[in-house]
């Protein structure tokens, strides 16, 4: 397997642009997370899909950001409108069950700059 | 709100050198992972540590959870420029399915 794969790897838009960011999971995992990181806060959760179906969305920043699994194999967070503060690097990560206990297995994220 | 903090943030020695990052909290934590990342680079996996007090080896990393399962560490002999990295230490509890609580990182530098 290829791993979990995201696109794109680099992103810079405007502010005010809205922004796509897409995740395919490793076939089989059944958990899909999706991360955010920075220099000040470190790696947060964003939210988590187990089996498609959203589970904890509580770490999403505001209602600019949103994020859907329309199936197992693929995932998209939206940020519409994008703000400077955006700028971050998104991970997204799967995993075979939503288990703590469970691997999670990143993708290479993708680097957005919003200016 | 669970935290985790770790320390050092930043680590530079020489390679040969011992080195023990340390993660702690104020909260119980029903697992703890440890993961390494490279520059451009999601983190991986290095150990799950389930059982307070237990000891867990990786070659030259050695992991421990604390009997109270509130803390961390991880202990490398003999590094090498190889180690060099971020390393993350994430807590999970059973009641929140996946949901990890990552600590803020230990940037580790290995000089030759």
């Amino acid at each position: 397997d290829a791993g979990v794969i995201q696109s794109p790897r680099h992103e810079v838009t405007e502010m005010g642009q809205e922004v796509t960011l897409r995740c395919k999971p490793i076939s089989g995992h059944n958990s899909l997370f999706w991360y955010r990181q920075t220099m000040m806060r470190g790696l947060e959760l964003l939210i988590y899909f187990n089996n498609n179906v959203p589970i904890d969305d509580s770490g999403m920043p505001e209602d600019r950001f949103s994020a859907k699994m329309p199936n197992a194999s693929f995932s998209t967070l939206k940020i519409q409108p994008s703000e400077p503060r955006d700028s971050a690097v998104y991970f997204c990560a799967s995993s075979l069950e939503a288990s703590m206990n469970t691997e999670a297995f990143f993708g290479q994220g993708t680097r957005l700059t919003v200016v | 709100t669970q935290l985790l903090e770790q320390s050092p943030q930043f680590l530079s020695i020489q390679e040969g050198e011992n080195l023990t990052v340390y993660c702690n909290s104020s909260s119980v934590f029903s697992s703890l992972q440890w993961y390494r990342q490279e520059p451009g680079e999601g983190p991986v996996l290095l150990v799950t540590v389930v059982t307070g007090g237990e000891v867990k080896k990786l070659k030259r990393l050695t992991f421990q959870f604390g009997d109270a399962r509130k803390d961390s560490s991880l202990h490398i002999t003999a590094a090498q420029p190889g180690d060099t990295g971020l390393y993350l230490c994430a807590g999970g509890t059973y009641n929140q399915g996946g949901k990890l609580i990552f600590g803020q990182g230990t940037e580790l530098s290995v000089k030759p």
